[in-house]
């Protein structure tokens, strides 16, 4: 079984320019997650999706953060635009429901904004 | 201020003793609790949850925790260390016990000394 897709691995960007992060869940799971973990702290979640619906983005920085779904399948995270403390590690997850099901976490993206 | 905390930054211990996380919340009702581990160039995993039930909680690669109403703890313990345990752990609560937030604690890092 696949697990959790994530591209790119690394991107570096200047502050204020725009940047978009991809991620591909694991087949049949409905649940996706976005995590911000910057360094040296835990991960914070973002944003869950249940299918193409937004359950909690509650600590999402609307002013600048987007994410979407639009099928239900892969999502993509975009930051626009960028500020220096955006710099971190942007990690996504997927369940087969909710968090009570065990989540499978994908590589990361590590963000770099200079 | 609700929160999940993980006081020991950083831990050492040797190989082959024995280990022992701690994890410390502060929500009105029992959240649902984990235990993650992040290992240098993998991803976040899974050790450890609990919802309800026995408070002491048997994960994988050997590890347990166990909940503690009375001191609202959830600590992460392991009989005999293995040089592949040193990695961060992460301690993490969802306080609605819906499956819909989750919070991370710190982390601690681990280090195995031969």
């Amino acid at each position: 079984e696949a697990g959790v897709a994530q591209s790119p691995r690394y991107k570096i960007i200047e502050k204020r320019q725009s940047v978009a992060f991809w991620c591909n869940p694991i087949s049949g799971h409905a649940t996706l997650y976005w995590y911000q973990q910057i360094l040296g702290q835990g991960p914070k979640l973002l944003i869950q999706f249940q299918n193409n619906g937004v359950v909690d983005d509650s600590q999402l920085p609307k002013d600048r953060f987007s994410a979407e779904r639009l099928k239900g399948v892969d999502s993509t995270l975009k930051i626009q635009p960028a500020k220096l403390e955006d710099s971190a590690v942007y990690l996504c997850a997927s369940s087969s429901r909710t968090f009570t099901d065990t989540q499978y976490f994908g590589p990361g993206t590590r963000l770099t904004v200079l | 201020a609700q929160s999940v905390t993980q006081p020991d930054i950083h831990i050492t211990v040797s190989e082959g003793a024995s280990l022992e996380l701690r994890c410390n919340y502060s929500y009105g009702a029992t959240p649902y609790l984990f235990w993650y581990v992040q290992s240098p160039g993998q991803g976040l995993q899974l050790l450890l949850k609990y919802f309800s039930g026995d408070t002491l909680v048997q994960g994988i690669k050997g590890f347990e925790a166990e909940f503690k109403r009375s001191q609202s703890s959830f600590n992460l313990r392991k009989p005999s260390v293995h040089w592949s345990d040193a990695a961060e752990y992460f301690c993490a609560v969802d306080p609605s016990n819906t499956g819909n937030q989750f919070y991370f604690g710190t982390g601690t890092s681990l280090t195995v000394i031969p």
